[in-house]
């Protein structure tokens, strides 16, 4: 089984400035990752993942991510953020064998001007 | 290219009674899983369905239960509903070569459950 663990419940940024959110996994196998975005009042929208091949991942709206494997780690970043960026941020994972998606308890960011 | 799709938005039902809460997979996915939100936690696994059939479950109770259509369109059904249920129920659909062999999991708007 996998399990996710964000490591920060709420972030709050000032607009243009960068932010770094944190997820670990913990897997006894290969993995997928995933990062998703919810909006107040709305589904989940893939931000970006990472399947296989290059560790930095590049996704929408200017964000990107980095996959760790030694420290089992899936960091979201942005280098510049907008007050639209105000969400909550989930970061996910799959076995490479497994479509269940187990998620983490959710990062909310609060972007202020 | 047409998105997932739920229906209702929001619904409001009394303890013990049933709900039925369907969606509509995206244009050219074959697979539906469903994942239960309660206020404040992540998305957790219900079930998915693959071909008409479940692939897989959860950690939930046999009251809840689903169904997937021809069209890939799918139902999930909760019966003797309980406080607990009150959550947004989110659908995700992918496309699949073989059961095990998924792509990305594409989420619709959900489905707000509040049980009295």
């Amino acid at each position: 089984a996998q399990s996710v663990t964000q490591l920060d419940s709420q972030v709050p940024v000032f607009e243009e400035a960068p932010v770094e959110l944190r997820c670990n996994y913990s897997s006894s196998v290969s993995v997928y990752l995933f990062w998703y975005v919810q909006y107040p009042n709305q589904g989940l929208q893939l931000l970006l993942k990472y399947l296989s091949g290059s560790t930095l991942v590049k996704g929408i709206n200017g964000f990107e991510a980095e996959f760790n494997k030694s420290q089992t780690s899936f960091h979201l970043r942005k280098p510049s953020v907008h007050i639209s960026d105000t969400a909550e941020y989930f970061c996910a994972v799959s076995s490479i064998n497994d479509y269940k998606l187990s998620f983490g308890a959710g990062t909310t960011v609060t972007v202020r001007a | 290219e047409t998105g997932v799709t739920q229906s209702p938005t929001h619904l409001i039902k009394t303890r013990g009674q049933q709900v039925t809460l369907r969606c509509s997979s995206q244009s050219g996915h074959n697979t539906v899983s469903w994942y239960q939100q309660a206020l404040g936690q992540g998305p957790q696994f219900i079930f998915q369905y693959y071909r008409e059939e479940e692939n897989g479950r959860g950690n939930f109770p046999p009251r809840f239960s689903g169904l997937q259509f021809p069209n890939y369109s799918s139902e999930l059904n909760v019966n003797a509903l309980e406080l607990d249920d009150s959550a947004l129920y989110l659908c995700a659909s992918s496309f699949s070569q073989a059961e095990s062999l998924q792509e990305t999991q594409y989420f619709g708007p959900g489905t707000r459950l509040l049980v009295l």
